[in-house]
């Protein structure tokens, strides 16, 4: 099985950065996933890291140690409308799927 | 990126009726889709893994008979609320993965469910 953990909720001010953890222990693992989701609305796809090290998008950026069992999300030049959900997602491997178990999701507010 | 499709959007209900949810992939086609429902201030719990001309494997806890998934083309998958009850209201949102492998799921906009 999979238990992912990140914090509930977080604030930050805007143009600051933030960086919103993510651990997780695994029974398989083929994958990590950052997603973005505002309320009332479907995740979208941020970021993507299956080996160890940084990944970098913009202002996105992702960090992934596997022997840790331990991602960040990290959001440079914070803007308003940043202020979401922020989901960490494990795929797993197993049994040829290629299913997503999501952690709980951070709530970012970003503040003036 | 790839495109996602639901229908419909929002759908209100009285119990015991059954409502079908649409998740089409508009730009390329899907071995896989899956199903998820997000109850409120809840992350995303996978419901079932459907495959293309095979039956769709459920997670633990979710009722097939209740739950009617039919993955009929590569293009389209429905859900099937059967005898929707007041608890089955969520939100309940699909994804589709191009091929196997592929690296990410692209996510449907999501079917709000309100059964009265």
């Amino acid at each position: 099985g999979q238990n992912i953990d990140q914090p509930t909720e977080m604030t930050a001010t805007e143009g600051a950065i933030v960086q919103i953890n993510c651990t997780y222990q695994t029974s398989g693992f083929n994958g990590l996933f950052w997603y973005q989701q505002h309320a009332g609305e479907a995740p979208t796809f941020l970021s993507y890291n299956v080996l160890d090290g940084l990944e970098e998008k913009g202002r996105f950026s992702s960090f992934l140690s596997r022997s840790k069992g331990y991602s960040y999300l990290l959001l440079k030049e914070l803007q308003m409308k940043d202020s979401a959900s922020y989901l960490c997602a494990v795929r797993d491997d197993g049994a040829g799927s290629y299913q997503l178990t999501f952690g709980k999701g951070t709530k970012l507010s970003v503040i003036p | 990126g790839a495109v996602v499709s639901q229908h419909p959007s929002r759908v209100i209900c009285k119990s015991g009726t059954s409502v079908k949810i649409e998740c089409r992939s508009l730009d390329f086609q899907a071995t896989t889709m899956f199903w998820y429902r997000q109850f409120p201030k809840q992350s995303l719990m996978l419901m079932a893994t459907s495959n293309e001309g095979s039956k769709a494997t459920y997670e633990q806890g979710v009722e097939k008979d209740k739950f009617l998934i039919n993955h009929a083309s590569l293009t389209l998958s429905t859900l099937t609320v059967t005898s929707a009850h007041p608890e089955d209201s969520s939100f309940y949102i699909c994804s589709a993965e191009p091929g196997t492998g592929g690296e990410t799921q692209y996510f449907g906009p999501g079917t709000r469910l309100l059964v009265l």
